[in-house]
């Protein structure tokens, strides 16, 4: 059963923030937000991670609602190079030690 | 710093044939992952290592696939009498199992079954 629910596709222009939104509204109390990127013909490229608090780093922010029902990743400022398939996951922050990958929202970034 | 490394980069092999995937983690990383992508799908689980030790082989389709990790560092995925269906990109990741890590993912192989 899917834990996280994304839209199929969406697209962006380039230099403005792109929102990704992602609904896991099943989640428990121990679970992380993880969300990766595949650009075309390489691995999934990890970009951030969070538990309840919103965070921040040189790629993006994850902004998660206080219920956890759901989360944002703001890609500040995107570029041509943002086009990718973002994965959604959520993991235990115990014992789930893989990542369980759905389909993604595919991002394009238009100039 | 080197990140996950996988060779070959793409393989070729005709049905019945066996090949072996290798996957150089990350130095130091005690967990490794193999991931198996099919053509516009999300990477699939397949078996993970904690140092030399397969804790979880769940994932793996069928006895015809087989991974090892006999020091704890480079693992090989080995795929016996190939089939069609076993073309797809086969990904390796590693991490440390410290807290929440991440994994982090190689750039994978590409398996094509003639």
């Amino acid at each position: 059963d899917a834990k996280t629910t994304q839209p199929t596709s969406m697209d962006c222009a380039e230099g403005r923030a792109a929102n990704l939104p992602c609904n896991h509204s099943t989640i428990s109390g121990n679970e992380y937000v993880y969300w990766y990127r595949q650009i075309h013909s390489q691995g999934p490229q990890y970009i951030i991670h969070g538990l309840k608090n919103n965070e921040t780093n040189e790629m993006a922010s994850l902004i998660i609602t206080e219920d956890r029902k759901s989360s944002t990743l703001i890609l500040p400022h995107a570029t041509l190079r943002d086009t990718a398939v973002y994965y959604c996951i959520v993991r235990s922050g115990f014992n789930d030690y893989k990542l369980s990958f759905g389909a993604g929202t595919t991002v394009t970034v238009r100039a | 710093g080197a990140g996950v490394s996988q060779s070959p980069r793409y393989k070729v092999a005709k049905r019945g044939q066996d090949v072996a995937l290798r996957c150089d983690p990350i130095s130091g990383h005690v967990s490794l992952f193999w991931y198996q992508q099919a053509l516009g799908q999300g990477p699939e689980f397949l078996t993970y290592f904690q140092n030399e030790a397969q804790l979880d082989k769940s994932g793996l389709p069928s006895d015809r696939f087989f991974a090892e990790r006999p020091e704890g560092s480079v693992s090989t995925l080995k795929i016996q009498r190939t089939q069609q269906e076993d073309s797809a990109v086969y990904l390796c990741a590693s991490s440390n199992p410290t807290g929440n890590s991440p994994l982090h993912f190689g750039n994978g192989t590409r398996l094509t079954v003639t």
